[in-house]
């Protein structure tokens, strides 16, 4: 099973500051490798496809990069409602899998 | 507009049974593969189940394996799940979610299962 492994598990920042969350994944995954976003009491949005598509409807800030093992997610400028968890994903190989999850708080 | 509506959680005791239910609307159903992925309480997202559209292939999660059977009725629009001997920690919100090319391009508001005696 490839585990991904998220970091930083929290990330304490303001609006209009820039974050970046990281992936790694146990083994390479190619670009296989997507991103969600999860609002406390929703359901989770696909945000990122392929490393680095942004999914229909997805703002310009939110942008995907990296292959193989190291993957990045980066909100250029944060808004008020980009305060949530994110979660990397692939589907290189069964199973598929979740890293943990990024909280990003105000 | 595409909706996903699940049904069929509750409160059942470890070792029971419990079907899931979940109703497309929206799209042609049978065009897409389909997904469950649960969360735990407080806890991250782990990916259960997929069932091809044509279900002539579905795939598990290990911890599920001969447990769980992951069904559609493509003339109904619904995807089932079927967990038997279900455990403690099989608790939680099951999402159904419709697949492309690997991603998972649109979400259900999940059912609860617990399980607890």
């Amino acid at each position: 099973e490839i585990v991904l492994t998220q970091s930083p598990a929290t990330l304490s920042l303001s609006p209009g500051e820039r974050a970046t969350l990281s992936c790694r994944a146990s083994q390479s995954v190619g670009t296989y490798l997507g991103w969600y976003q999860q609002k406390p009491g929703q359901a989770p949005r696909l945000l990122i496809y392929d490393a680095s598509n942004r999914a229909t409807g997805i703002p310009a800030r939110f942008s995907g990069s990296g292959s193989g093992t190291d993957f990045t997610l980066t909100i250029s400028s944060l808004e008020p409602e980009d305060f949530a968890v994110y979660y990397c994903h692939q589907h290189s190989n069964w199973p598929w899998t979740f890293g943990l999850g990024t909280k990003v708080e105000i | 507009e595409v909706q996903l509506l699940e049904s069929g959680g509750g409160l059942v005791q470890p070792g029971g049974s419990l079907r899931l239910s979940c109703e497309a609307s929206g799209f042609t159903f049978s065009d897409y593969a389909m997904s469950w992925v649960r969360q735990a309480p407080g806890k991250g997202l782990e990916w259960v189940s997929l069932i091809t559209g044509s279900a002539d292939g579905t795939w598990y999660t290990d911890s599920v394996k001969g447990r769980f059977t992951l069904s559609r009725d493509n003339s109904k629009n619904t995807l089932y799940l079927q967990m038997n001997s279900l455990r403690v920690d099989d608790a939680a919100l099951y999402y159904c979610a419709q697949e492309r090319s690997g991603w998972l391009i649109q979400w259900g508001q999940g059912t609860l299962v617990t399980v607890s005696s």
